[in-house]
């Protein structure tokens, strides 16, 4: 079973700063996919980032950019110029190749305050 | 924008009681998911649909847990009895179609239910 873990419960940056969030995966596959989903307070879940793991490039998307380390199993994401708008929680999740039941598996989240 | 409804938004209960719940996913999106969030966790799949058909129900808890898409489009799902270990938010997702490629499998979320057992 694939395991996806977010170590950091809490972070702060200041506006128009940069911060890094950590997640690290378990997995015996070798096609699958990665992807950052964003969760601002009492509104829906939201897609920021994906990421194919047959792909060496990094994702980018405005100012959310990943660094994806397949070898470590390390999927972080980087918010530049950081924005009041960002606070939120932040779920990193792990989905199998393309098929039945392509379930999402998520981390336990990080919540993310930006601060002026 | 299309997106996904979910009724109701609250819902408190007593223990033993029964709840419903209903998602209405984005409109031709043939894939349907309802996911639970314990506070302070990520989602957990419950159950997942294609069209009308049960795709993966294996962590559904289904002494008290049932969950029905009948014409394959909105779909609810019921606890019976509640228990106090079920108060989470209930999260509905969909997309456009499971069996094709990764980025028809996006997910969209809707906003949840959240659940509160006394």
């Amino acid at each position: 079973a694939q395991t996806v873990t977010q170590s950091q419960p809490e972070m702060s940056v200041q506006e128009a700063e940069t911060v890094t969030l950590s997640c690290t995966y378990d997995t015996s596959e070798n096609n699958y996919y990665l992807f950052w989903y964003k969760q601002p307070p009492s509104r829906q879940m939201i897609l920021v980032i994906r990421q194919e793991a047959y792909k060496q490039q990094n994702a980018t998307e405005n100012r959310f950019s990943v660094n994806f380390q397949k070898a470590a199993k390390s999927f972080s994401l980087k918010i530049s110029d950081s924005q009041l708008g960002d606070t939120a929680m932040y779920f990193c999740a792990f989905m199998n190749s393309a098929g039945t039941a392509s379930k999402l598996t998520f981390g336990t989240g990080t919540r993310l305050q930006v601060t002026l | 924008e299309a997106e996904v409804a979910q009724s109701p938004r609250y819902k408190i209960t007593e223990k033993s009681q029964a709840v419903a719940f209903w998602c209405d996913p984005i409109s031709g999106h043939a894939t349907l998911y309802w996911y639970r969030q314990i506070l302070g966790q990520g989602p957990e799949l419950l159950v997942q649909f294609q069209d009308e058909s049960v795709v993966d129900d294996s962590q559904l808890p289904k002494d008290r847990f049932s969950a029905e898409r009948l014409k394959g489009v909105d779909s609810t799902l019921k606890i019976q009895p509640a228990e106090l270990g079920d108060s989470a938010m209930y999260l509905c997702a969909s997309s456009l179609d499971d069996t094709a490629g990764y980025l028809e499998n996006e997910q969209f979320f809707g906003p949840g239910t959240r659940l509160t057992v006394l």
